[in-house]
């Protein structure tokens, strides 16, 4: 089942500007992970946070996690062309057999 | 590292055939597999988890005699759509996971399998 909720949906934006994308979720988590994917192709790993940590970066990605809010974000900054993907956050639940509950995506465009 | 290679990348065949989709980690060991079906614009609905050497694990409403999963060996695991039927057309992906119990790790995707049933 589905537990998380990514919001945009969808949000397209210029080159060169900032995006941002929002995940909540419903339970206490071991870790928050974000994903990409590209039409038609499979899932690939940006970002694993763990439930203890508030702030991660990986090149132009920048990842918070809120576990009072259960909420967290991913920060693409000065986002280029091809960063075009829908992007995924999931949860790795505490007790749930190590499967990942998914959030419905977050369809981005980034218009050159 | 931690490569998944998932194939066929696209299967079209006719309405009663069976087909085998195969997920292999070519880098790494993995215990646990896991098998996904996506519909257009939606998310990830997990299918099963597949264990090496045991039975797979399915998710509520999914037939396992409708979809067999074998996971013989560390580094593959097999989706087998038996009989299938148009409405069995999607786009299947694989993961693989490395680590074992509860380590912080994420999971590797295959680049899925489209599968078409005329």
């Amino acid at each position: 089942s589905q537990q998380g909720e990514e919001d945009p949906q969808a949000l397209s934006i210029q080159e060169g500007e900032n995006a941002t994308m929002n995940c909540s979720y419903k339970t206490s988590i071991n870790n928050l992970q974000w994903y990409r994917q590209n039409s038609g192709r499979g899932l690939v790993h940006l970002i694993l946070i763990r439930s203890n940590e508030r702030e991660k970066h990986s090149g132009r990605l920048r990842v918070t996690l809120d576990t009072s809010k259960k909420s967290s974000s991913l920060l693409i900054t000065a986002s280029r062309a091809a960063d075009t993907a829908s992007y995924f956050c999931a949860t790795d639940n505490a007790g749930n057999n190590r499967k990942l509950i998914w959030g419905l995506g977050t369809s981005l465009a980034v218009n050159p | 590292g931690a490569v998944v290679s998932q194939h066929p990348s696209w299967v079209i065949c006719k309405s009663g055939t069976s087909v085998k989709i195969e997920c292999r980690s070519l880098d790494f060991q993995a215990t646990t597999m896991f098998w996904y079906r996506q519909f257009p614009k939606q998310s990830l609905m997990l299918m099963a988890t597949s264990n090496e050497g045991s039975k797979a694990t399915y998710e509520q409403g999914v037939e396992k005699d409708k979809f067999l999963i074998n996971h013989a060996s560390l580094t593959l695991s097999t989706l087998t759509v038996t009989s299938a039927h148009p409405e069995d057309s999607s786009f299947y992906i694989c993961s693989a996971r490395t680590g074992t119990g509860l380590s912080n790790q994420p999971q590797h995707f295959g680049d899925g399998t489209r599968l078409s049933i005329l």
